[in-house]
């Protein structure tokens, strides 16, 4: 299978703690985006990478969520000092980088339990 | 900012009743829309999309939408449902072109339960 991939699937931490998460794009798709989903809500937009760039970051949350994609290829997303809010499904997706309209594949998600 | 509205949060039919969910959108400029769906225990999937040119568009699994700008609607139809159609179903915008064009705004989903 050759779609989006994210590691780890689950994850459980405590209070205060901090937490990274990776994603694999599609190969060779240029563009990369992380969503939130909180219970009962649909995918909240959060960044979004062209290559290694990251042009929009104003959507996190707050200056605990940090978001690199080094190399242009896989991306982490990071979580300081996590809080019980900070519990959702964390969601990447990719898109090719070369259309003006695309498509956004989704992975399976990170799902983040802070206790 | 754009937002989505996803009329009907939780849709119980019985098997080959048809189906619509509605979806409006509110934004004043041109959008591409979609439909995404989340099968029990699987991640999002594309089910359709609108950029341009014909408003009626079909998707997998015998799915179609119909794009009606003067209503800022993009509903879901499905003459026949199956069991296997049990899903979470999800509209999604996005702006074409200018700031934000990256970002989808989704709606908070409509739940699907077909029964046997």
């Amino acid at each position: 299978d050759t779609g989006v991939s994210q590691d780890p699937r689950h994850k459980i931490t405590k209070r205060g703690q901090n937490v990274t998460f990776r994603c694999d794009p599609i190969s060779e798709h240029n563009r990369l985006y992380w969503y939130r989903q909180t219970l009962g809500q649909g995918p909240e937009f959060l960044t979004y990478f062209q290559n290694e760039a990251q042009l929009e970051k104003s959507r996190l949350l707050s200056d605990r969520f940090s978001a690199e994609r080094p190399k242009g290829s896989f991306s982490t997303l990071e979580i300081q000092r996590t809080e019980q809010g900070d519990s959702a499904m964390y969601l990447c997706a990719s898109s090719p980088g070369t259309q003006y309209q695309e498509t956004q594949y989704f992975g399976p998600g990170t799902r983040l339990l802070v206790l | 900012a754009q937002s989505v509205s996803q009329h009907n949060h939780h849709v119980i039919l019985s098997e080959a009743a048809s189906l619509e969910l509605g979806c409006n959108y509110s934004y004043g400029g041109t959008v591409n829309l979609f439909w995404y769906v989340q099968y029990p225990g699987q991640h999002l999937q594309l089910l359709l999309k609108y950029f341009s040119g014909d408003p009626l568009v079909k998707g997998i699994k015998g799915f179609e939408a119909e794009f009606i700008k003067s209503k800022f609607s993009f509903n879901l139809r499905k003459p026949s449902v199956q069991w296997s159609d049990t899903a979470e179903y999800f509209c999604a915008v996005n702006p074409r072109g200018g700031a934000g064009s990256y970002q989808l705004t989704f709606g908070k989903g409509t739940k699907l339960s077909v029964i046997p």
